[in-house]
């Protein structure tokens, strides 16, 4: 059962281009989360997704940043007009269910650099 | 203040000696991970606690569900525990979401 899988593992992007990234989670998981790593700082949740929906998004940015999780096919965090403050790594995670502390599996992450 | 605070921010141990890391919270919680980050790599769960200890290898975790705080313990450390622990809190909402403490970053010295 291959763990949680990101890609691509490592991104680059000019400032003003688009970046999307994919994020498929383990087999039988409908519950995704992706989190930002900036540089020299701690994780932070940005937003919580079922299949089709999205639950929570209370920190995710305002603007550029979308996330969606089809019915088919990966998660997709997808920030336009990238800028230099954007570069960071980016982690989700996948839980099989919800309630009573559920484990979360995490990906290797994508590490975006906006030059 | 954080909702999640760990100590010590930095810690540097020599090879084979007892360590301790502790998190502290003060959220209501429905459980609480320990993670391992790496330099420059992925995320690893140690531990899933929603009480007491569990035990791995040389690691050990607790939690005092009343007192708000978990530890971690590893023994007889090697360099190759040299990494960033990171405490996280499942918070009790419906979303499970999932709040990091700022993370201890440990170097074991041959």
């Amino acid at each position: 059962n291959a763990g949680v899988m990101q890609n691509p593992r490592h991104l680059v992007r000019r400032r003003g281009q688009e970046a999307r990234l994919r994020c498929s989670p383990m087999k039988g998981h409908s519950h995704v989360y992706w989190y930002r790593q900036l540089p020299e700082e701690g994780l932070k949740f940005m937003v919580y997704l079922q299949k089709e929906n999205i639950i929570d998004e209370s920190g995710m940015p305002k603007e550029r940043f979308s996330a969606e999780f089809p019915k088919e096919g990966p998660s997709i965090l997808r920030i336009q007009q990238v800028v230099r403050g954007d570069s960071a790594a980016y982690f989700c995670a996948s839980s099989l269910l919800i309630g009573g502390g559920e484990t979360q599996y995490f990906g290797p992450g994508t590490r975006l650099l906006v030059l | 203040k954080n909702e999640v605070e760990q100590s010590p921010q930095n810690l540097t141990a020599q090879e084979g000696e007892f360590i301790t890391i502790n998190c502290s919270y003060s959220v209501g919680i429905s459980a609480l991970h320990w993670l391992q980050q790496h330099p420059g790599g992925g995320i690893v769960s140690l531990f899933m606690l929603s009480s007491g200890k569990k035990k791995h290898g040389r690691l050990i975790a607790t939690i005092n569900i009343q007192e708000k705080h978990s530890s971690l313990h590893i023994t007889a450390s090697h360099p190759r525990d040299s990494a960033v622990y990171i405490c996280a809190v499942i918070g009790k909402t419906s979303y499970d979401k999932v709040i990091f403490g700022p993370g201890t970053s440990l170097s074991v010295i041959p």
